[in-house]
């Protein structure tokens, strides 16, 4: 079975851009939930998505959006970057809620 | 902000020593995971337990839960030098059943000498 699959890997982008990252969750998993690590904050849950509709969302601000498509797999969207935006961003697949959450390799994001 | 906090932050053994991390958390939760991370890249899943089971078993690795003290230790037997990696506990709190959302500690780093 293919595991979680993010896309890209790595992005480099400057202070005002916008930025889209992919995630493809294993298949058969619905449920798909984004997180940001950074070396300040840790590991933060940004939103889930489950059956293309947001379940969840995190305290961050609303430049931080996503959606999920049909095939579930899920998108994050970044507009206006700043500086403290570079992170790590990583995807997790999941069949729901109280299961085993899989993540993929994330996506390295860094702002100039 | 996280919920959890990892014990110990830094620890570091020879191989073929056995390493014990500690994990508390601050409310009620439906499950606890246990991740390890190697140099900033994707997370691996090692292990799952749920509020109503004490102690799980995975090959070298022996997880274990105290609802009533808030706490989770993960014990890796038989170190080798190619677990040197963070490890994180996350919590699935009861306040979020019906959704995923996972509340990470603080990590802590092992490091296995050869």
């Amino acid at each position: 079975k293919a595991g979680v699959t993010q896309t890209p890997r790595y992005l480099i982008k400057t202070r005002g851009q916008q930025v889209t990252l992919s995630c493809s969750p294993i298949s058969g998993h619905r449920s798909v939930s984004w997180y940001q690590q950074t070396p300040g904050q840790g590991l933060q849950f940004l939103f889930e998505y489950f059956s293309e509709t947001q379940r969840n969302k995190g305290n961050f601000p609303g430049r931080f959006s996503g959606r999920q498509f049909s095939n579930s797999r899920s998108e994050m969207n970044v507009s206006t970057l700043e500086l403290g935006d570079s992170a790590l961003y990583l995807c997790a697949s999941s069949a729901g809620a109280n299961t085993e959450a899989f993540f993929g390799q994330g996506t390295r994001l860094t702002v100039v | 902000s996280q919920q959890g906090e990892e014990d110990p932050q830094a620890l570091s053994i020879q191989e073929g020593e056995n390493a014990t991390m500690n994990c508390s958390y601050k409310t009620s939760i439906n499950n606890l995971q246990w991740y390890r991370q190697n140099s900033g890249r994707g997370l691996v899943h090692l292990i799952l337990i749920r509020s109503n089971e004490r102690e799980k078993h995975s090959g070298r690795l022996r997880v274990t839960l105290d609802t009533s003290k808030k706490s989770s230790s993960l014990l890796i037997t038989a170190s080798r030098a190619a677990d040197t990696a963070s490890y994180f506990c996350a919590t699935g709190p009861r306040s979020n059943t019906g959704f995923q959302k996972l509340v990470f500690g603080t990590g802590t780093r092992l490091l296995v000498s050869p």
